[in-house]
């Protein structure tokens, strides 16, 4: 059973609008991590964090931002949106020792019309 | 470059024929190697983590087995639920926990 939530689960907006990706964990994991899948494609890593106040930016270059003020909490927002973001965004955590696996949430498909 | 590479893309099988799913990768200093699954609209769930060449993990009906150029996900007498998207994943040294995926092995398995 998923420890890791994540709203919306659909999300249908226009071009320019400004949105936000929620996602919570119950773990208590200090590693937190967004990836964008599109369809038959493999994850790619768009950003990440150690805990809290730590965010980086990953492999995949993305116009989002991420925030972490709680351990917990770990949103991505894109300030305008465009029909090139449109893919699903899966969030995920994992624990602290090296080799740990992520635990994923049912991830964000989004759509900008 | 950190590589995985998944084969093959899609695989069709009958309910009980058994087979095995590839992942070949290169990765500088290998921290461990991952297998999920994944259903339609829902995120991956973890099933294996290998560490080292030579180690097997078996759950139920699937067995994973690592060496130092690939990890093989053998599936033994498959069921219809065993359908599903079966994604590999490695991880480098880099102290974060990133992890490199491969595209993915599409499976049905049909009664």
């Amino acid at each position: 059973e998923a420890d890791i939530y994540q709203t919306p689960r659909y999300l249908v907006i226009g071009t320019g609008k400004k949105i936000t990706l929620e996602c919570s964990q119950t773990m208590g994991h200090d590693k937190m991590y967004w990836y964008q899948q599109d369809p038959g494609m493999e994850l790619h890593l768009i950003h990440y964090s150690y805990g809290v106040n730590s965010t980086e930016k990953g492999d995949l270059s993305s116009e989002s931002t991420v925030s972490r003020i709680r351990t917990e909490h770990f949103p991505l927002t894109l300030e305008s949106a465009r029909p090139s973001h449109t893919s699903q965004y899966l969030c995920a955590s994992s624990g602290g020792t090296e080799g740990s696996p992520l635990h994923f949430g049912n991830g964000t498909r989004l759509t900008v019309t | 470059e950190d590589q995985v590479t998944q084969s093959p893309e899609a695989l069709r099988l009958q309910e009980g024929e058994s087979s095995s799913l590839n992942c070949s990768y290169t990765v500088s200093g290998l921290r461990g190697l991952f297998w999920y699954r994944q259903d339609p609209g829902k995120g991956p769930e973890f099933l294996f983590t290998l560490y080292s060449a030579g180690e097997e993990k078996e759950k139920e009906r699937l067995k994973a087995t690592l060496t130092k150029k690939e990890s093989f996900l053998h599936i033994t007498a498959p069921k219809p639920e065993d359908s599903a998207t079966y994604l590999c994943a490695v991880q480098a040294g880099g102290g974060y926990n990133k992890l490199i995926f491969g595209a993915g092995t599409r499976l049905a398995v049909h009664p």
